[in-house]
């Protein structure tokens, strides 16, 4: 059972271009988590994710930034007209239905640099 | 202080030795749970400790819980160099899923 994949682990744009980040969930989990990793910081919350719906957004950003989990596919993040400040690593995370305390497994990350 | 706060910010102990790192949070917890960070890499999940439990042990590991204090921590005993990452304590509130993560604590262990 592969665990949780993420692509492409390094990605590097252009102040003005957009990033999309990938997620594939681990097989058998239904509910994505992005959470982004400034350095030096612990992760930050952004949203939550079911198939085709979007649970909690409440951490991510009100502009620029939209997510999607669709039917088919991997989970994508996808920032528009990238800044500096968007330079971070993000993290997928993913997790079975939830039934009381469940546990969410990491993937590798994305390292997004925007020069 | 930011909630999942651990303490210390960084750790550097010899081969052989126990490590401790605290974490402080603020709100009710459904449970708090501890990963692992190796530099420029993903999140290994260590231990997952629920709110009606007061200690845990997995290998080398021994987490403990003080709901009263709103307080956890992790001990990793006889270390090694293999050791060296950083340590994140998250806890999960009221949502069930989000997790709220500290700053982490830097753990070198010096061969």
């Amino acid at each position: 059972n592969a665990g949780v994949m993420q692509n492409p682990r390094h990605l590097v744009r252009r102040r003005g271009q957009e990033a999309r980040l990938r997620c594939s969930p681990m097989k058998g989990h239904s509910h994505v988590y992005w959470y982004r990793q400034l350095p030096e910081e612990g992760l930050k919350f952004m949203v939550y994710l079911q198939k085709e719906n979007i649970i909690d957004e409440s951490g991510m950003p009100k502009e620029r930034f939209s997510a999607e989990f669709p039917k088919e596919g991997p989970s994508i993040l996808r920032i528009q007209q990238v800044v500096r400040g968007d330079s971070a690593a993000y993290f997928c995370a993913s997790s079975p239905p939830l039934r009381g305390n469940t546990e969410a497994f990491f993937g590798q990350g994305t390292r997004l640099t925007v020069v | 202080s930011q909630q999942g706060e651990e303490d210390p910010q960084a750790l550097s102990i010899q081969e052989g030795e126990n490590a401790t790192m605290n974490c402080s949070y603020k709100t009710s917890i459904n449970n708090l749970q501890w990963y692992r960070q190796n530099s420029g890499r993903g999140l290994v999940h260590l231990i997952l400790i629920r709110s009606n439990e007061r200690e845990k042990h997995s290998g080398r590991l021994r987490v403990t819980l003080d709901t009263s204090k709103k307080s956890s921590s992790l001990l990793i005993t006889a270390s090694r160099a293999a050791d060296t990452a950083s340590y994140f304590c998250a806890e999960s509130g009221g949502s069930n899923y989000k997790l709220t993560f500290g700053k982490g604590t830097l753990l070198t262990v010096n061969p």
